[in-house]
């Protein structure tokens, strides 16, 4: 019930193309749901996040769309650039216990 | 503003040997503080948090053990690697729980022999 599965385990996109990323979880406590991103070598970084009293959050070409009733939540790159190249971690966690659980992580590139 | 250090950034060891990985934070006080262990495929695995000094919590039973002896320096060990133990290991931070926000380190890459 603590997981939280993440899906494709790799993407590849064409410069320009859309890139979307999928999670799904189990446990309905959860409440907070962030995106992050690594590049290699690194350690991640927070790129965008959602609470469920909202469907959207879009920040530049990154758009979380969350579906409580689904339990799933997904990441949309627009306009992908070979910059956004990295690995994509989705997470979550019950706010206030600072835990974050995180998906299994994406490895998307995106070709010139 | 606030940083996050981790060494050593790189570190062969053989099997049975001991292990001691650091990380301290600048900037802030009374951080939370995070272990995470990174496998290839396997995502980014909770291993130990503290939410102040000498406060651990495990998450994973396992052959590592976490101390904290300064407010802002946390401390991965082991008295005996095995070979499951190598990957990369994530210090984070976070101000309180409530925004569930992490800051982490550069990591260190750990390979058992």
């Amino acid at each position: 019930q603590q997981q939280v599965k993440q899906s494709p385990q790799s993407l590849i996109v064409q410069k320009g193309g859309i890139s979307i990323i999928n999670c799904a979880y189990e446990n309905t406590a959860f409440d907070y749901f962030p995106w992050y991103q690594q590049f290699p070598g690194k350690g991640p970084a927070l790129l965008i996040a959602i609470r469920p009293d909202v469907s959207e959050k879009k920040e530049g070409r990154f758009t979380i769309s969350f579906n409580k009733s689904a339990k799933q939540f997904s990441l949309h790159i627009m306009d992908s650039q070979p910059g956004d190249s990295a690995t994509y971690f989705c997470a979550a966690s019950v706010s206030n216990t600072g835990k974050l659980i995180f998906g299994q992580g994406t490895t998307l590139q995106v070709k010139p | 503003s606030q940083t996050i250090h981790q060494w050593p950034a790189t570190l062969v060891q053989p099997v049975g040997s001991p292990l001691s990985l650091e990380c301290t934070v600048e900037g802030t006080s009374n951080p939370n503080l995070y272990w995470y262990r990174q496998a290839a495929g396997r995502g980014l695995q909770l291993l130990f948090y503290s939410v102040g000094i000498g406060q651990i919590s495990s998450e994973v039973p396992q052959n590592l053990s976490a101390s904290r002896p300064q407010d802002r320096q946390f401390i991965l060990s082991s008295k005996k690697l095995l070979l499951s133990d190598s990957g990369f290991y994530l210090c984070a931070w976070s101000k309180g729980f409530g925004t569930g926000e992490l800051f982490f380190g550069e990591g260190s890459r750990l390979t058992v022999l």
